[in-house]
């Protein structure tokens, strides 16, 4: 079965950093691009970063460039969003996801809130 | 990387059809065939329901369908049922080669 879970979600004071992770298992992780997508509370999906299957590729959202890095660790078959600088905009249920002629297949995500 | 541009809310009621737009530009939707819709209900992860604006996963009901004319994207439900009550979203490729998402619409089921 194909899967993925994410980690490393929790409340995070404005200006400190937090790492999430995303465990793959199911299929060959180093055959596709992967994403983190976020929701705010009560609000949509935002796209947030993406990465190409062997990271020559990566892209993020204008709103956490320069504070957020993707990268992957396809012999792990996992996926990591590495967070500085954090805001409070940035709370939100965080997503990985999976690349296929769209993105088919999703986490159940993980929490971070940032707040003092 | 503005939001492509979805009604709030759509009703029908069962067996109608309707059909939810996203509106971009020609660095998005008007210029990619990457465009994917998505339904989403309460406390679920989203799930792809089009990818490549008309394409079907496997699994997904025949009932959706989509399509593109320039600068839109649209995807229409037929037959609507109860199930179907839920969030949609759009998402598109971008010419910076980013990914961009629709403001979402309410689909409710009379």
């Amino acid at each position: 079965e194909v899967q993925l879970v994410e980690s490393g979600g929790g409340l995070v004071q404005p200006g400190r950093s937090l790492r999430l992770s995303c465990a793959t298992s199911g299929f060959r992780i180093d055959d596709y691009a992967m994403h983190w997508v976020r929701q705010a509370p009560g609000k949509g999906l935002e796209w947030v970063s993406g990465i190409s299957w062997n990271s020559g590729t990566i892209g993020y959202a204008d709103s956490v460039k320069g504070r957020f890095t993707i990268s992957r660790d396809n012999a792990k078959n996992s996926l990591y969003l590495q967070m500085n600088s954090l805001r409070a905009e940035d709370t939100a249920l965080y997503y990985c996801a999976k690349e296929w002629s769209g993105m088919d297949v999703w986490g159940q995500g993980t929490t971070v809130t940032v707040s003092s | 990387q503005s939001a492509l541009t979805q009604p709030a809310s759509v009703s029908g009621s069962p067996g109608q059809s309707i059909t939810i737009s996203c509106t971009g530009t020609s660095n998005d939707v008007g210029g990619y065939n990457f465009v994917s819709w998505y339904q989403q209900h309460p406390g679920k992860a989203p799930k792809l329901m089009i990818c490549d604006v008309s394409n079907r996963p496997s699994g997904v009901s025949n009932r959706f369908s989509g399509s593109k004319s320039g600068n839109t994207a649209s995807l229409t439900i037929s037959g609507l049922q109860a199930e179907d009550e839920a969030d949609y979203y759009c998402s598109s490729f971008t010419s910076s080669s980013t990914y961009v998402f629709g403001t979402g619409t309410r689909v409710t089921v009379l």
